[in-house]
Parts: C-alpha cells; sequence; structure tokens
C-alpha cells in the first residue's frame, strides 16, 4: 500500500517565482494536512483540508494557498518566493480525528 | 509561555542506557498525544500515541501527566537505531491540527 506520496523531492526557484507541490494521500485518508520545516525547528502547521474544504490555516502569509481535489490530492502553491520560504515541506494524512497523521517524504525547497 | 515546548538537547547516551524526555503543553483542552521520531533530512513518523495515562510499545513508554500538563518518553536499552530527533506533538481542542515541539536530539554511542 502507497503511503503518502509527494512531488517534486527537490526544487531550486529563484526569489519572486512561484512553486506548486503536490500531495497524494494513503488511500481512504480524507484530510490532508501541509507543514513547512526549516532546519533545528519541529514542523509549521500552514493547512488543513477535509473532504475539499479549508479546515484549518496556521500563521502563514496569503503567499501561500492550498487546495484539495475530489481524489483528495492536494497542492500548496506558494507566489512571491522569498529566501525565508527555503524549507522542507511536509504533507500529511490521516483517516480521521484522533489518530496520528503520517507524513510524506516532504519537498525539500531552496530559493536563490 | 509557548504552545509546547521540549528541552532540545542534544541527548549523547552509552547503548543499553535509559534515557527520558520531557515535553510541556500550554493548551489545557488537549486529549491527545503524539510522540514522533524525526531521522535525518527525513520525514516524521508516528512513534507512540497518547491517549489517558499511558502507553508503552516494547522499549519505549510515554507517560502523561494531565495535571501538571507534561508528557513524557522512556526509553530503556537504547539501540544504537534510536540516534533521531523525538517530536511532541499535541494536537489543540479542535485537533484539526498538530503543533510540534521543536524536537529532542537523541544520540545512541557505541
Amino acid at each position: 500500500d502507497a503511503g503518502v506520496t509527494q512531488s517534486p523531492t527537490h526544487l531550486i526557484k529563484t526569489r519572486g517565482q512561484h512553486v506548486t507541490l503536490r500531495c497524494s494521500p494513503i488511500s481512504g485518508h480524507k484530510s490532508v494536512s501541509w507543514y513547512q520545516q526549516v532546519l533545528g525547528q519541529g514542523p509549521q502547521f500552514i493547512f488543513q483540508y477535509y473532504e475539499k474544504e479549508e479546515r484549518g490555516r496556521g500563521n502563514f502569509p496569503d503567499r501561500f494557498s492550498a487546495r484539495q481535489f475530489p481524489n483528495y490530492s492536494s497542492e500548496l502553491n506558494v507566489n512571491a518566493l522569498l529566501l525565508g520560504d527555503s524549507a522542507l515541506y511536509l504533507c500529511a494524512s490521516r483517516f480521521s480525528q484522533g489518530y496520528g497523521y503520517t507524513f510524506g517524504s516532504g519537498t525539500r525547497l531552496t530559493v536563490v | 509561555r509557548k504552545e509546547v515546548e521540549q528541552d532540545p538537547g542534544p541527548f549523547n547516551v552509552p547503548e543499553g542506557a535509559t534515557v527520558a524526555f520531557n515535553c510541556t503543553y500550554s493548551n489545557s483542552a488537549s486529549q491527545s498525544f503524539f510522540w514522533y521520531r524525526q531521522d535525518c533530512r527525513k520525514e516524521p513518523k508516528l512513534l507512540m500515541s497518547v491517549y489517558s495515562s499511558g502507553n508503552e510499545d516494547g522499549r519505549f513508554t510515554a507517560q502523561l501527566n494531565r495535571a501538571s500538563q507534561y508528557i513524557s518518553l522512556l526509553i530503556r536499552d537504547s539501540k544504537l537505531s534510536d540516534s533521531a530527533t523525538y517530536l511532541c506533538v499535541v494536537p489543540p481542542g479542535s485537533a484539526r491540527q498538530l503543533t510540534f515541539g521543536s524536537g529532542t536530539q537523541l544520540t545512541v554511542l557505541p
């Protein structure tokens, strides 16, 4: 059974560009969340989606947006990239509340 | 006070040692708690879930103290393969997102 899959695995962008990161949850998982992890810190919550609706948003600027598709896959978009957006972006899915999240291996974004 | 606080370490222990990490949280409405393990440059992986007073899985024991608002992770008979960063995770009352501590780094030495 496939786990949470993310693409691409690595990405290099220049300041001002935009980026789209993709995530496919575990089959049967309807909840998808996005996290940003910078080096030396724990992951920080960006968004949560459930049944294609945004259910939660972390303290991130409007340059960050996301959506969930009918097949429960999700995209995270970041516009006007800044150097500080360089991080590991993690997608996680879970079956329902009370269950732990399973994380994908992440997309490592470098902004130069 | 931070929502979730962990001792960052690093903890350097010899093989076979017993080591314990503590994590304090601020949201008294939180009901479930998790410990995740993260290897260098990898994704976090769920290690243990804690819903009541505690949970035990082999060499790993997690305990919850609601009155003092802390959870702990005890690792007995440490193995080299236990070397990783251990993340304390506390969902807030709504349980819609996870709040991670900054992690505790463990190195088990031969």
